[in-house]
């Protein structure tokens, strides 16, 4: 199974750009890299995805390194309620199914 | 839309007693799917659904059933309850399937079922 490498946790402070590492050396050519976040114990909310080329939207934009192999999410401005664990999926599995590691977690600091 | 509404936000069993975990969509979403999270972990696929009638099982599915008789619910049933079944439980939906060459939309998370079996 292709796996993720995220850090276990990151500060950043307010206002500054909160630039989140993941590293998918095993990813295959087909599979997307997906990015959730969790505050606090609530569901899961989407932020991004994406196969080959960057993507930006409302909430972040997503860098792709060309040869795929890691990626990086970034909250252009970081605000407190930004604090949450942040999930790099790229395994769908054997039935499409993202699979989900330990995530990071990003602690903005005032 | 309300979104994904899970019921009970909290239950505590003992071991042996059975229980239903409601989920309802109302989004028209064809693909639901169950997950545990035990904590400092990520989420754990329990079982999915593709659509009305059609459910498969994910990576844990021991000792849980599901069935999907219309669109809108997918309810999770503990047969019987386990102290290694203590998580939290989370549903979600999305209007295709994830990682399929169609993918084109999120997951939507309901707030969580906590469940404690003692």
């Amino acid at each position: 199974d292709a796996k993720t490498t995220q850090p276990p946790s990151m500060d950043c402070a307010e206002g500054r750009a909160a630039n989140l590492p993941c590293n998918h050396s095993t990813i295959s050519g087909n599979e997307y890299v997906y990015w959730y976040r969790q505050i606090h114990s609530q569901g899961p909310q989407y932020i991004i995805h994406g196969l080959k080329n960057n993507e930006t939207n409302e909430m972040a934009s997503l860098i792709i390194t060309e040869d795929r192999k890691s990626s990086t999410l970034i909250l252009p401005h970081a605000t407190l309620r930004d604090t949450a664990v942040y999930y790099c999926i790229v395994r769908v599995g054997s039935n499409y199914q993202l699979i989900w590691g330990a995530g990071t977690k990003l602690i903005i600091k005032p | 839309n309300a979104g994904v509404t899970q019921t009970p936000k909290f239950q505590v069993l003992k071991t042996g007693q059975s229980m239903t975990l409601q989920c309802a969509q109302d989004m028209n979403h064809e693909y639901m799917s169950w997950y545990r999270q035990d904590p400092g972990m990520g989420l754990r696929l329990i079982h999915y659904s593709v659509g009305a009638g059609i459910t498969d099982q994910g990576e844990v599915p021991n000792g849980y059933n599901v069935s999907r008789s219309t669109t809108e619910d997918f309810p999770l049933r503990l047969l019987s309850a386990a102290p290694s079944q203590t998580s939290v439980y989370f549903c979600a939906s999305s209007y295709s399937v994830p990682g399929s060459a169609s993918y084109n939309s999120p997951l939507h998370f309901g707030n969580g079922t906590r469940l404690t079996v003692t």
